[in-house]
């Protein structure tokens, strides 16, 4: 079964909008990060939350993490069309190891 | 920014032909590792290393061998390819003791 895993396969809004996306986790972690994949390149990472944290942010990026109920959020405001990517959570444990979810397309209309 | 650079980044082997995947990174970093990601799916890890002459095996290993000859590179090695093996791999590196993984721009394989 899945560790981490996104809970929409797909969003879309149009730009100006805000968004969110979440997650959820089935074991015990360290942290918590989200990455982002534009079309034909490499995941690159947008916010590293650690588990003793409840809110981080970044930009225009906000992530929250829950651990009692083992989920996260990335929310995105003021959404440009270059944010269309694949966003994916993925769960670090104590061996340093990542596990990513399925990602969510999200797609932002002109 | 990490460099991280993978070569080829298109291939087409045949099924029982044996593939090498190599992957470079110019900044120092002790920790490379190898994923592959499926269509519609999130990236499930291979190998990894935790530096030069080291490698463990990742969440799916079967079928995959790594070597990691020096800090800078990292190479996935398809012994005898399957046409299931047909997908993207991505190569990472990180430092030790931090949680960022950088990410190469991938290579697509196709096993016919």
């Amino acid at each position: 079964s899945q560790l981490a895993e996104e809970n929409s396969w797909a969003l879309s809004v149009h730009e100006g909008e805000s968004v969110t996306v979440n997650c959820s986790y089935k074991t015990s972690i360290t942290a918590l990060q989200w990455y982002r994949q534009k079309s034909g390149k490499g995941p690159a990472q947008l916010i590293l939350i650690r588990s003793n944290e409840r809110e981080k942010r970044n930009g225009r990026l906000r992530a929250t993490l829950d651990t009692s109920s083992q989920s996260s959020s990335l929310s995105i405001t003021a959404t440009r069309c270059e944010d269309t990517a694949v966003y994916f959570c993925a769960t670090e444990t104590n061996t340093g190891k990542l596990t990513f979810g399925d990602g969510t397309v999200l797609t932002v209309k002109p | 920014e990490a460099a991280v650079t993978q070569s080829p980044r298109n291939k087409v082997a045949v099924t029982g032909g044996k593939v090498t995947l190599s992957c470079n990174q110019t900044n120092n970093h002790n920790n490379m590792y190898w994923y592959r990601q499926d269509t519609g799916h999130g990236l499930r890890l291979i190998h990894y290393s935790y530096g030069a002459g080291s490698t463990e095996k990742g969440d799916i290993p079967d079928g995959y061998k790594a070597s990691r000859p020096s800090q800078e590179n990292f190479s996935l090695i398809l012994e005898l390819a399957t046409p299931s093996q047909t997908s993207v791999y991505f190569c990472a590196s990180g430092d030790r003791g931090q949680d960022t993984q950088y990410f190469g721009p991938g290579t697509r394989l196709l096993v016919l």
